[in-house]
């Protein structure tokens, strides 16, 4: 595609519940991220994939967040038993390689009821 | 540890004049910086790139210096528009290679 493009836009989902956040990032793109962004506040970074190895899982904000990236390409953000404080903006964003600008999907809105 | 700082929370500026924001950071050797418009709702945008061995940067009306001794990158838009009221973000990558922000500083032009 164009750009990177990330699923579901928004998502609720009653407490407890697992979520899934699909981003499908720019063909060639071997670098890519997660983050998460509360309104109002910076961009919290969650986890870092170059190819589909992830380098720095430092991010993630405890057990219960896991991520996985298959052919380079495609990644997904798992949230299990969610929790009202992982309602965020969780955005993805793909850059070339390493030292290049990263490119933003429009992230998807979680709210946890 | 290491970190990122944008000192102003926000910054409200007359249309024409030029907007000066500043980027800080602690315990790194970066070797490029990145500066990033958000806008409500929306991704991050990338502006400029600019590495360590350039002093500084130009894109039109944004200029970007970057001191490595100072550890310290300045973002200038000269001739403020209303339509540049935004968020601005800095970012630098780590060791690790993940690329980390800045909380961002929130610019707002009026006419």
């Amino acid at each position: 595609g164009a750009g990177v493009s990330q699923s579901p836009s928004n998502k609720v989902t009653e407490k407890g519940k697992d979520v899934e956040l699909r981003c499908d990032p720019i063909s060639g793109h071997t670098a890519l991220y997660w983050y998460r962004q509360s309104l109002g506040q910076g961009l919290e970074f969650l986890i870092y994939f170059q190819g589909n190895s992830a380098p720095d899982k430092s991010g993630l904000p405890s057990d219960r967040f896991s991520a996985e990236r298959t052919g380079g390409s495609v990644s997904t953000l798992t949230i299990q038993r969610t929790q009202q404080e992982d309602s965020a903006v969780y955005l993805c964003a793909s850059s070339p390689d390493r030292n290049t600008e990263a490119f933003f999907g429009q992230g998807t809105r979680l709210t946890v009821v | 540890s290491q970190k990122i700082e944008q000192n102003s929370e926000a910054l409200n500026i007359q249309e024409g004049k030029t907007a000066t924001l500043t980027c800080n950071y602690t315990n790194y050797s970066p070797a490029y910086l990145q500066w990033y418009r958000q806008d409500p709702g929306r991704g991050p945008v990338f502006l400029l790139l600019i590495r360590e061995n350039e002093k500084e940067k130009r894109k039109e009306r944004l200029k970007v210096t970057f001191d490595t001794t100072l550890k310290q990158s300045l973002f200038h838009i000269t001739a403020s528009q209303p339509a540049d009221s935004a968020t601005y973000l800095c970012a630098l990558e780590r060791s690790q290679g993940n690329l980390i922000f800045g909380k961002g500083t929130k610019l707002s032009v009026k006419p």
